[in-house]
């Protein structure tokens, strides 16, 4: 089985900061990578998809660049309303998805 | 209104069994893979189980293999999950979520609210 991590586990940033997620998987994933946004009691809604295709009404800060086994996640100008925890899942060819372990953001 | 809304969970004691039901409405269901995805009090997602577009093929995470059934009823744009045997590590809030193809990539860009499931003696 595919396993994925995240780094880091936590962050605070201040706004406007840009900030930078990585994710890495146990083995080549070539782009079956999407990042995921959780807000506090809401359910998870989808930012990126295919590791850098923008899912439509997400905002253009948000992009996602990677293939093979690393990834990376970045908010480039930090806003109040992106304090949430950030997820990466991987899947296969019998769409068994595996998410990792959350990176939460924080306002400093 | 496009949507899916999930219902059944509540408080069971271990080793009794459970049925969630995930009602699908404003999109056609049938043409749909579903997922379950769960997360446990303060901890991360964790996927479950998939089932494709016309039930025939059925995937599940090996932490509920042989203890989980899914199944989907297209007259009803109903999926259901059968949770047999049920561990205090099944607590948590169990998503009903959409799985959508997109330039060549599955996604999931559809999610419930959740039902929580309670496993404790």
């Amino acid at each position: 089985d595919i396993q994925m991590t995240q780094s880091p586990s936590s962050l605070s940033a201040s706004v406007g900061d840009r900030v930078t997620i990585t994710c890495q998987a146990s083995q080549d994933i070539t782009h079956y990578l999407n990042w995921y946004q959780q807000k506090p009691g809401k359910a998870p809604e989808l930012l990126i998809y295919g590791a850098s295709n923008l899912q439509t009404g997400v905002p253009s800060r948000f992009s996602g660049s990677g293939s093979g086994t690393d990834f990376t996640f970045t908010i480039s100008s930090l806003q109040p309303e992106d304090i949430a925890t950030y997820y990466c899942q991987q899947y296969d060819n019998l769409l068994r998805f595996t998410f990792g372990p959350g990176t939460k953001v924080h306002i400093k | 209104q496009v949507q899916v809304v999930e219902s059944g969970g509540g408080v069971v004691q271990p080793g009794r069994s459970l049925r969630l039901s995930c009602a699908a409405s404003g999109f056609t269901f049938n043409t749909c893979a579903v997922h379950w995805v769960r997360q446990a009090p303060g901890k991360g997602l964790e996927w479950v189980a998939v089932i494709s577009d016309d039930g025939s093929k059925k995937y599940y995470a090996d932490s509920v293999k042989g203890r989980f059934t899914l199944s989907k009823d297209n007259s009803k744009n109903a999926l259901y999950l059968q949770m047999n045997n049920l561990r205090t590590e099944d607590t948590a809030v169990y998503h009903c979520a959409r799985d959508r193809r997109m330039g060549g990539y599955e996604t999931i860009d559809l999610w419930g609210q959740g039902t929580m499931v309670t496993v404790s003696s």
